[in-house]
């Protein structure tokens, strides 16, 4: 079936304007997870929904990101005025439920580019 | 809190010999441990995790790992190397137990796997 999907693939921006970026989950996975991943370093957490339950915001890194999911499906991660630290890869992935067992399914990432 | 050391930034070896990729963790209690593979400009896929019970995991594309509970370790490794397992890999662990903040994975840098001809 269909995996999970990003848009899109490349994004690049003038530092200070505001971007967004989509994910859509595997169909039937509750829980949706958001990372991003600088050049050279590990996947750090952001942000992650599980069904209606209120989201678990820890890993956002400053009140200019934030993300929204409608239901159980598409979720958009915003970044507002961004700047250059704010180029990375941000990747998504999908669950089937939230037990802790459940493998996450990433998808292609957005490679963000901020000028 | 939680953690995950992949020691080596690159490892290589030659195609045919067998390798290992560290991943050692530091977590509060038994976690819940993954490895996935990275290969270029592509998202991450799922290789084998750890859950419970035997402590040798056979995953995709004859990966295996193996739990070492007294060493806090989850090395991955593979009998015979291929050229096209080049990629990087990482290793990750999630927590075990209740809560919102348990949805995330921790994830070590990477290890970039190169293997020769």
């Amino acid at each position: 079936g269909a995996g999970v999907s990003q848009s899109p693939s490349n994004k690049v921006t003038e530092k200070g304007k505001d971007v967004e970026l989509r994910c859509d989950p595997i169909s039937g996975h509750t829980a949706l997870y958001w990372y991003r991943q600088r050049l050279g370093q590990g996947l750090e957490f952001l942000i992650y929904f599980q069904g209606n339950s209120a989201p678990d915001k820890s890993g956002l890194p400053s009140d200019r990101f934030s993300a929204e999911r409608t239901g159980e499906s598409v979720s958009t991660l915003t970044i507002q005025r961004t700047q250059q630290e704010d180029s990375a890869v941000y990747l998504c992935a999908s669950s089937l439920a939230p037990g802790q067992t459940d493998t996450q399914y990433f998808g292609p990432g957005t490679r963000l580019t901020v000028l | 809190a939680q953690s995950v050391a992949q020691p080596e930034d690159q490892v290589n070896v030659a195609e045919g010999n067998p390798l290992t990729v560290k991943c050692t963790y530091s977590v509060s209690g038994n976690p819940y441990l993954f490895w996935y593979v990275q290969y270029p400009n592509r998202g991450l896929q799922f290789l084998l995790k750890y859950i419970t019970g035997d402590n040798l995991v056979k995953g995709s594309y004859g990966f295996e790992a193996e739990f070492n509970k007294s060493q806090t370790s989850f090395h991955l490794k593979k009998p015979s190397a291929l050229v096209s397992d080049s990629a990087l890999y990482f290793c990750a662990v999630r927590d075990r137990g209740r809560g919102s903040t348990l949805g995330r994975l921790y994830f070590g840098r990477g290890t970039q796997l190169t293997v020769w001809p």
